[in-house]
This record gives structure tokens, C-alpha cells and sequence, in this order.
């Protein structure tokens, strides 16, 4: 089945700096890669995510990019704030037929910390 | 407001005393999903429903009853629970038509459970 890893577990950066999440999946058939983010002590949020048809997607200060060919897609926070500090997922969808085809497999998280 | 409900938030339990976790959704989707979550392990699925009847084993499923009556119920059952399956518990559901938004999960709240 798929297998999604992600990198780095821990990440700590100084606040206007960038941070990078990277992930790997496994199933070449895998077609859509959501991010979520979970703020402590609360349900994990999608923040950003990206089909197979596409190779970036940007939204304000967030950007995904996917390298089918690799297998692999990342993260990018820029001017990152206090706030960003959380616990950042990232998911892929293998693409199956009749077994849930919904589901959704996820990374093992990293920790994001932010300091002013 | 668009939401899953989960509850309760928090259980203590003791060993081999049955236990319903109940999840709720009012967006009308077709699929919902019960994942655990455990440090260091990331998100893992126990079981999923397609719709309403249907329903099927996740990643984890060992130890765990699910039942989909009801579009709007997704029921998490633990017959008979151990210390093993102390975990937070989170719901989630979503569309299956991409127009809808098909492809991202909207999470409950959580269910932290303990069983001692």
C-alpha cells in the first residue's frame, strides 16, 4: 500500500525566515496531496493542497510543489510568524478502485517552532 | 456552520468496558473516516464508509466497530478496549464529487481516550 515519509520530525526557525516540509509517497498512482496543519491541542485544518495534474500551488505565504517524477512533494512557508508554530501533516490519496478511494495517507508530522 | 462533531472529548476507561464514540456530520458527505493518532506514528485509519451501509477496514482496524446507518453518524465502537488502543481519535469526512471540495477532510474535534 502507500507509504507516505516526512522530513525533517522537527523544525525550528527564526521568525521571517522560510521553512521547508518535504514528503515522499510510494504508489506512482497517488493523485491528490493535501496539507494540514494542527495547532496544539486541536483537530488538524487543511491548509493547502495539490492534484496530480498540477506542479505548484501558491496561496499567500504557503506554496506546495510536486515532483511526480520523483515522488515527492513539499511545504514552503515564507516570512514565517509566531503563529505558524504547529504540527504540519502531510497526506497523500492513493488512487484505487473500490477500496476507498477517499482515503487518505499520512505522514508522521513535523514539528514546526517559530521564534520571535 | 459546516462541521463534524465528535464526542466525547475526553474518556477514561477501565479495560474490557465497552465504549461508543460518536461522530457526526451536517455537510451531507458521502464519506467518513475514524484515524488515530499516536506519537511518532502520524495519523493511522481504523475504518472508512463510502456511504450509508458500507463500510470497510482501514490500516488499524483490529479492536475496533464502526457502523453507517445514517449519512449523517459514523459511530467508533470498542467492544472491549485495552490500554493498547489509548490514543486521541479523530473523525473526519468528505465529499466524494470534487465540485464539492471532494478530496480534503474536515476533522472533528478529537477524542482523547484512556483506558487503565
Amino acid at each position: 500500500g502507500e507509504n507516505v515519509e516526512q522530513h525533517p520530525s522537527t523544525l525550528s526557525v527564526q521568525e521571517g525566515d522560510s521553512a521547508v516540509i518535504k514528503c515522499t509517497y510510494s504508489d506512482s498512482a497517488s493523485n491528490y496531496f493535501p496539507w494540514y496543519k494542527q495547532e496544539l491541542g486541536k483537530r488538524p485544518q487543511l491548509i493547502i493542497d495539490i492534484r496530480s495534474n498540477v506542479g505548484e500551488k501558491k496561496d499567500q505565504r504557503i506554496a506546495v510543489t510536486l515532483n511526480k517524477t520523483a515522488k515527492h512533494f513539499s511545504l514552503h512557508i515564507t516570512e514565517t510568524q509566531p503563529e505558524d508554530s504547529a504540527v504540519y501533516f502531510c497526506a497523500a490519496r492513493p488512487r484505487k478502485v473500490n477500496t476507498g478511494f477517499q482515503k487518505l495517507v499520512f505522514g508522521t508530522g513535523t514539528r514546526l517552532l517559530v521564534s520571535p | 456552520e459546516a462541521q463534524v462533531t465528535q464526542n466525547p472529548r475526553y474518556l477514561i476507561t477501565v479495560t474490557g468496558k465497552k465504549l461508543t464514540v460518536t461522530c457526526s456530520q451536517n455537510m451531507n458527505h458521502e464519506y467518513m473516516s475514524w484515524y488515530r493518532q499516536d506519537p511518532g506514528l502520524g495519523l493511522r485509519q481504523i475504518y472508512y464508509s463510502m456511504n450509508v451501509e458500507v463500510t470497510d477496514k482501514g490500516d488499524v482496524p483490529e479492536g475496533y466497530k464502526v457502523s453507517r446507518k445514517e449519512k449523517r453518524n459514523f459511530p467508533l465502537i470498542l467492544e472491549s478496549p485495552s490500554p493498547n488502543q489509548t490514543s486521541l481519535y479523530f473523525c473526519a469526512s468528505s465529499s466524494l464529487i470534487a465540485t464539492r471540495g471532494g478530496g480534503g477532510y474536515t476533522f472533528g474535534s478529537g477524542t482523547r481516550l484512556t483506558v487503565v
